[in-house]
């Protein structure tokens, strides 16, 4: 079994200070990790993804996310916050297995302040 | 342009009357999905199709019916809708080989209201 757990529903930060997202997953194998990303009246996009390799994730508008093992976590940072930053954040978890399903975390908001 | 189209994005309706979600996606992906989202809950996933004529249940498949007569299209059915199903609907897509895979492509969504 599979499972995501994001610490804090809301975050609130002003702008140009760090950004940090907590995520913690539970997973009986190797995990795909996953940020997406959700604006205001929109879908969800994928901001970065983990599957094998370097720990130390960049994805897109200046996010990274650092998988470590040890910690069974997959924190979001980003070092300054832009009011553009202001979204819903989901983490997601995938173990493989057949139905190729993606367990998503409750989702953290993001608030910025100016 | 790649994407998931969903229609239609807001829905109202009374409990009882059939409607029909459409999903179309322009990517020649294999999986498709259906997540319902609830505020505090996240995103459930409802059906996913790893291929045409392959549908199978995830979460929370209760008062749900899917087709994927057609690669392109996954259609969410409710035979007789009930105010629980109130919730906003995405649409999602992926491969499932390749750089891609995992790779989830959503649609806009759909805000469901069942009086």
């Amino acid at each position: 079994a599979q499972s995501v757990t994001q610490l804090g529903s809301h975050v609130s930060v002003s702008e140009g200070a760090l950004v940090l997202l907590r995520c913690n997953y539970s997973s009986s194998v190797p995990p795909y990790l996953f940020w997406y990303v959700q604006y205001p009246n929109q879908g969800l996009q994928l901001l970065l993804k983990y599957t094998t390799g370097a720990t130390l994730v960049k994805g897109i508008n200046g996010f990274e996310a650092e998988f470590k093992k040890s910690e069974t976590s997959f924190h979001l940072t980003k070092p300054s916050a832009h009011m553009s930053d202001a979204a819903e954040y989901f983490c997601a978890v995938y173990s493989g297995g057949s139905n190729y399903k993606l367990t998503f975390g409750k989702g953290t908001l993001l608030t910025v302040n100016p | 342009e790649a994407q998931v189209t969903q229609n239609p994005r807001y829905l109202i309706t009374v409990t009882g009357k059939k409607l029909t979600v459409t999903c179309s996606q322009n990517m020649n992906h294999e999986y498709m999905s259906w997540y319902r989202q609830d505020p505090g809950l996240g995103l459930r996933q409802i059906y996913y199709s790893m291929n045409v004529e392959v549908t199978d249940k995830g979460d929370v498949p209760e008062g749900y019916k899917v087709s994927r007569k057609e690669k392109r299209n996954f259609p969410l059915i409710l035979e007789s809708p009930s105010p629980n199903q109130t919730s906003l609907y995405f649409c999602a897509s992926s491969l499932l080989q390749g750089e891609l895979s995992g790779k989830l492509f959503f649609g806009s969504g759909t805000q469901l209201s069942v009086l």
